[in-house]
């Protein structure tokens, strides 16, 4: 069964800093590895995505997140911190077939003035 | 282009009862997906539909049921409601061309309390 794992739960940097949120998978097949973020009391929006083309992919908002195949890895960096991204934000891989999404256990960010 | 609704917004019940939520998928999409999210973790795939049938399950009591309609809509209903079924339930719809590669987009949720 494909997994990921978040690892870290709470990540705090400050207005301006960069943004790393870490994430590895594990997949019996080549994945397809997606970050989105929930804002408090909103659905789920989408990122980006991975899905075997340029291992590093370009989001929405300055995002962007690198494959690497060797570490099982799919982090989230941002070079500068807004206020706004101040969110939950979870990592997650599909499973093959008919693409259920399973979902790390999430990271909350955290903005600081 | 209208996304992924959800109805109601908010909702509660009492234990034993028995709840429908419904979902619109964003235009164009074919498959519908359902999740549960309960407090501080991440969603928890239920079930998905296509062409009206039930296409995978995850790891869920035949308590919670669904149906998709010919326009796609869907709806989720949970019978004989506990307190552990308190949750943002929430919808995906996606495009059944594209798997393998599609992106389920996801609608705002419904957020069920259970008393």
């Amino acid at each position: 069964a494909q997994s990921v794992t978040q690892l870290d739960s709470h990540v705090s940097v400050s207005e301006g800093t960069p943004v790393l949120l870490r994430c590895n998978y594990s997949s019996s097949y080549s994945p397809s590895l997606f970050w989105y973020v929930q804002h408090p009391n909103k659905g789920l929006q989408l990122l980006l995505k991975y899905t075997s083309a340029a291992t590093l992919v370009k989001g929405i908002n300055g995002f962007e997140a690198e494959f690497k195949k060797s570490e099982t890895s799919f982090h989230l960096t941002k070079p500068s911190a807004h206020m706004s991204d101040a969110a939950e934000y979870f990592c997650v891989v599909s499973d093959t077939g008919f693409q259920k999404l399973v979902f790390g256990t999430g990271t909350r960010l955290l903005v600081s003035p | 282009d209208a996304g992924v609704t959800q109805s109601p917004t908010h909702l509660i019940k009492t234990r034993g009862q028995q709840v429908t939520l419904r979902c619109s998928p964003k235009s164009g999409h074919d498959t519908v997906s359902w999740y549960q999210q309960a407090l501080g973790q991440g969603p928890q795939f239920i079930f998905q539909y296509y062409e009206e049938e039930e296409r995978q399950r995850g790891n869920f009591p035949d308590r919670f049921s669904g149906h998709q309609f010919p326009n796609y809509s869907s709806e989720l209903n949970v019978n004989a409601l506990l307190l552990g079924d308190s949750a943002l339930y929430l919808c995906a719809s996606s495009l059944a061309i594209d798997r393998g590669q599609e992106t389920q987009y996801f609608g705002p949720g419904t957020r069920l309390l259970v008393l």
